[in-house]
């Protein structure tokens, strides 16, 4: 199955600096990878994803880069704002190529934005 | 369109009792997936359902099961309930032909004394 990795497990930036959170995956079959942002108490909410197809992903400024031949991919937030603060997930799917195993997610990258 | 609805929210129980949980999917999502939200662990895939069928299982013990109606709403049962039990349990729908882009409801936080 596949195995994901995320990092940092912390992560503090000022305000209005940028951040970046990395995953590597195990599965090179593997050609979806979300990214999860989780506030306390609340949903896990989808923010970006990117499918194996496309290299890089933006909406607004959050963005999203897919390295297949490392098998890692980053997301990417500039301007921070104290609403970014929350725990950031990636996950890949479970197995490749089937619908039904679920998402294997990584542990989780906690993003603090000091003011 | 309303977003995935879980209830009941909280739930305290007992050693060995059992609990049920309930699932409502987005309106036409078809595919309901079961997570367990812990912090040592993380999230963990539980099981999904696709037209009442289960599809797949993660790496849990038979003590958790669930089941899906024909109006794509999913229960999930925990019996003989352990206090390693005790987590958020998400459930996530999503549409046929697009399993992975799955949207979580609030979860139901379980706790398990």
């Amino acid at each position: 199955g596949e195995n994901v990795e995320q990092h940092p497990s912390t992560l503090s930036v000022q305000e209005g600096d940028s951040a970046v959170i990395k995953c590597t995956y195990s599965d090179s079959a593997s050609n979806y990878f979300p990214w999860y942002k989780q506030e306390l108490g609340k949903r896990p909410q989808l923010i970006i994803d990117i499918r194996s197809n496309v290299g890089e992903k933006k909406d607004q400024r959050i963005a999203v880069t897919l390295n297949k031949t490392a098998k890692h991919f980053s997301l990417h937030i500039t301007e921070t704002q104290p609403e970014d603060s929350a725990v950031y997930f990636c996950a890949a799917p479970s197995r490749a190529g089937g619908g039904a195993d679920g998402l294997t997610f990584g542990k989780g990258t906690h993003l603090i934005i000091q003011p | 369109k309303a977003g995935v609805t879980q209830t009941p929210r909280y739930l305290i129980k007992t050693r060995g009792q059992q609990v049920t949980l309930s699932c409502s999917p987005i309106s036409g999502h078809r595919s309901v997936s079961w997570y367990q939200q812990t912090p040592g662990q993380g999230l963990q895939f539980l099981f999904e359902y696709f037209s009442e069928t289960q599809r797949n299982k993660g790496n849990f013990p038979g003590r958790f099961s669930g089941r899906q109606f024909s109006n794509s709403r999913s229960e999930m049962n925990v019996s003989t309930l352990e206090l390693g039990d005790s987590a958020l349990y998400l459930c996530a729908s999503s549409i046929a032909g697009a399993e992975y882009e799955q949207y979580f409801g609030p979860g139901t936080r379980l706790t398990v004394t």
